[in-house]
């Protein structure tokens, strides 16, 4: 099935354990975004790479880091967690980070830091 | 700063019209998106706007000024199963997208 692979689907995690969350798409996109979601809040950018091999902050990146060694992987990780990073964590991705190109979202990885 | 206001909820019932109103601040703009999200589950694309004026799909359309920095999600003939949140999004100068917080639309028989 043609789309983006999250997981977990959702995790408890100590404070100051180190987690990954794992995302893969199949579409061939260059584009691949990791977005939080909070309530009352909209969509924030943490990471994002327009393209394999390159990798860009978005509006929240402290805390966290992302690799694209590759096409249709793009891991985030986080490296000592915090509850403050309890959220619902989407991957996304488009054919190209510009113009119309569309978004296309994994069904989200659920965190809860404690 | 940049920002983009949406109401927070909404109540609609079901087989009537609905508007979401979305303002915004931005700098640059490289286009208006809607994206519908059920409880739970992930953002799917509804419509995009670049150009002033009305895009009309199905029982959506969007409607676009780009003078007033304000757009609105127009839905017919309400269904139960339209009961999401819709979340307004403009691409700015850098191109990455910037979020509303979303509009809770509920939808009552």
């Amino acid at each position: 099935i043609a789309g983006i692979t999250q997981a977990p689907t959702s995790q408890i995690l100590a404070a100051g354990r180190r987690m990954t969350l794992r995302c893969t798409q199949d579409m061939r996109h260059n584009a691949m975004y990791w977005y939080r979601q909070d309530l009352g809040l909209g969509l924030r950018l943490i990471h994002y790479s327009n393209t394999a091999g390159t990798t860009g902050k978005g509006e929240v990146p402290d805390g966290y880091s992302v690799s694209r060694a590759n096409t249709d992987d793009f891991p985030l990780t986080l490296a000592s967690a915090v509850p403050s990073q309890t959220s619902v964590y989407f991957c996304a991705s488009s054919v190209r980070a510009s113009g119309a190109n569309v978004l296309t979202f994994g069904a989200g990885s659920r965190l809860t830091v404690l | 700063g940049q920002n983009i206001d949406q109401p927070t909820e909404m109540t609609a019932t079901e087989g009537a019209i609905v508007q979401i109103n979305c303002t915004y601040q931005t700098s640059g703009f490289n286009g208006l998106f809607w994206y519908q999200q059920h409880a739970g589950e992930a953002p799917t694309f509804l419509s995009y706007n670049v150009l002033d004026g009305l895009e009309e799909k199905g029982r959506f359309s969007s409607f676009l000024s780009r003078s007033k920095g304000y757009s609105y999600l127009l839905l017919k003939e309400l269904q139960m199963k339209d009961s999401a949140s819709y979340l307004c999004a403009v691409r700015g100068s850098n191109y990455q997208l910037i979020w509303g917080a979303g509009t809770k639309l509920i939808i009552k028989p």
